[in-house]
């Protein structure tokens, strides 16, 4: 069973203009969330990062916001630019409790349009 | 160079053939691991090693086989695979006690077994 989901498989965007990608996840012992992007034949590059601590944390034009109550996570990317067009993955890890494991979603493509 | 290097960067192999791809990691981290990445699926974890120690096994068939080393070098043996093993094999590592360390990736070896 898929513990970290990413519904959207796709996201289009105009330039400049903001990009949310949401993140839901069903094991409440998960404690660290991440967002990496990934740009085909490459592998993933970490982007951002949250701790249940918190429910925000912003870095540049990037910002990670996590809702514990209904266990899930967004980012927005303000303003968005055509080299953010990547595909985007949220994991999560709960360590000790779950292990030395990072659980990822699906991916969501994201395209900033020019 | 880069954090953490891969190599090859494409293999194909036939159902036959025995090879062994190679991870190296440059970032003093001491658990490294193997992820598979198939079409729209998330990231799957086969493999864990702190310390050098083999801790996860996420029931992997034994026609891929890894081994540690030491803490910056990783390999997966690869030998009588079947075609739906073709995928993406990316290497990760990370800092195994610092709760809220982030997985960095190689750039992957994109597996085609014929």
């Amino acid at each position: 069973d898929q513990q970290v989901k990413q519904n959207s498989p796709s996201l289009s965007v105009q330039e400049g203009r903001i990009s949310i990608l949401n993140c839901d996840y069903t094991n409440s012992m998960f404690d660290y969330f991440l967002w990496y992007k990934k740009y085909p034949a490459e592998g993933p590059t970490f982007l951002i990062s949250i701790s249940s601590i918190k429910d925000k944390n912003e870095d540049g034009r990037f910002t990670v916001f996590l809702n514990k109550s209904a266990k899930h996570l967004s980012l927005h990317i303000v303003p968005s630019q055509p080299g953010d067009s990547a595909v985007y993955f949220c994991a999560a890890s709960g360590h000790p409790n779950t292990g030395n494991q990072f659980y990822f979603g699906t991916g969501t493509s994201l395209t900033v349009i020019p | 160079e880069t954090g953490v290097t891969q190599t090859p960067r494409h293999l194909v192999m036939g159902m036959t053939n025995k090879k062994s791809l190679k991870c190296e990691q440059h970032l003093g981290h001491n658990a490294m691991y193997w992820y598979k990445q198939s079409a729209k699926k998330p990231l799957e974890l086969m493999f864990v090693y702190n310390f050098k120690e083999q801790t996860e096994n996420n029931s992997v068939p034994s026609r891929f086989s890894p081994e540690c080393p030491n803490s910056s070098h990783l390999f997966l043996h690869l030998h009588t695979l079947q075609p739906e093993d073709s995928a993406l094999y990316l290497c990760a590592s990370s800092h195994p006690r610092d709760r809220n360390s982030p997985l960095h990736f190689g750039n992957g070896t994109r597996l085609t077994v014929t």
